[in-house]
């Protein structure tokens, strides 16, 4: 049982180029999400999924797309990356459907040049 | 975006000194949640509170959910090495479709030997 997993570990991408950060978990949760972490600024949430299927815009979303693959992973797309997204990107999972705790993975350490 | 007002941003304290910290929001939350994160990893749940006026313990870790709902406090006694990390409250208004957390912005603690 490994909970939440995340690929990769660290990324170092140029102004403009694309790429996908990958999360699964393995605890049958419904729901997914996506946070970025900032000094000073704590997690802000930047996508969810309440349940398989569906997909909402959290607090920053701009820049962003996500996918629902299955119930395991969700993934998150920068599709043209830009020094400001610059950030360790957290994903995380919880049961779902009201007041519940969310389980974080290790994190992804993604820098802009 | 909303952030939770968490205080102080950082303590530098001696091993076996006990720790305070707090969290305020100018909204009612339903559900206060204590996260700990150590470097390089994601942040892990320590406490979860969900009633008002709770008081509820883990270990050395001690937390309240403030009666008025917008407010919850977490006590560390006696400190360790280990102790080590930066502590997120986060509150959940526990609404049907979603989880969604709103975390503080952390407060960095340091333990001296």
């Amino acid at each position: 049982n490994a909970g939440v997993t995340q690929t990769p570990k660290f990324q170092v991408l140029k102004t403009g180029q694309s790429m996908t950060l990958q999360c699964a978990q393995d605890m049958n949760h419904n729901s997914m999400y996506w946070y970025r972490q900032d000094p000073g600024m704590g997690l802000r949430l930047i996508y969810y999924s309440a349940s398989e299927g569906t997909t909402d815009k959290g607090e920053v979303p701009n820049g962003y797309n996500v996918s629902r693959l299955n119930k395991r992973e969700f993934s998150l797309r920068l599709e043209s990356a830009a020094p400001s997204q610059t950030s360790v990107y957290f994903c995380a999972s919880s049961r779902g459907g009201g007041a519940d705790t969310q389980y974080f993975g290790p994190g992804t350490r993604l820098t802009v040049l | 975006g909303q952030q939770l007002n968490q205080s102080p941003q950082s303590m530098f304290i001696q091993e076996g000194e006990d720790v305070s910290m707090n969290c305020t929001s100018s909204s009612i939350f339903n559900t206060w949640l204590w996260y700990k994160q150590e470097p390089g990893e994601g942040p892990v749940l320590l406490i979860a509170l969900y009633k008002a006026g709770e008081l509820t313990s883990n270990g050395r870790l001690t937390a309240q959910f403030g009666i008025t709902r917008k407010d919850s406090f977490l006590n560390i006694s006696a400190s360790i090495p280990s102790d080590v990390g930066i502590y997120f409250c986060a509150g959940q208004r526990g609404s049907y479709n979603t989880d969604k957390l709103i975390f503080g912005t952390g407060t960095r603690l340091q333990v001296f030997p």
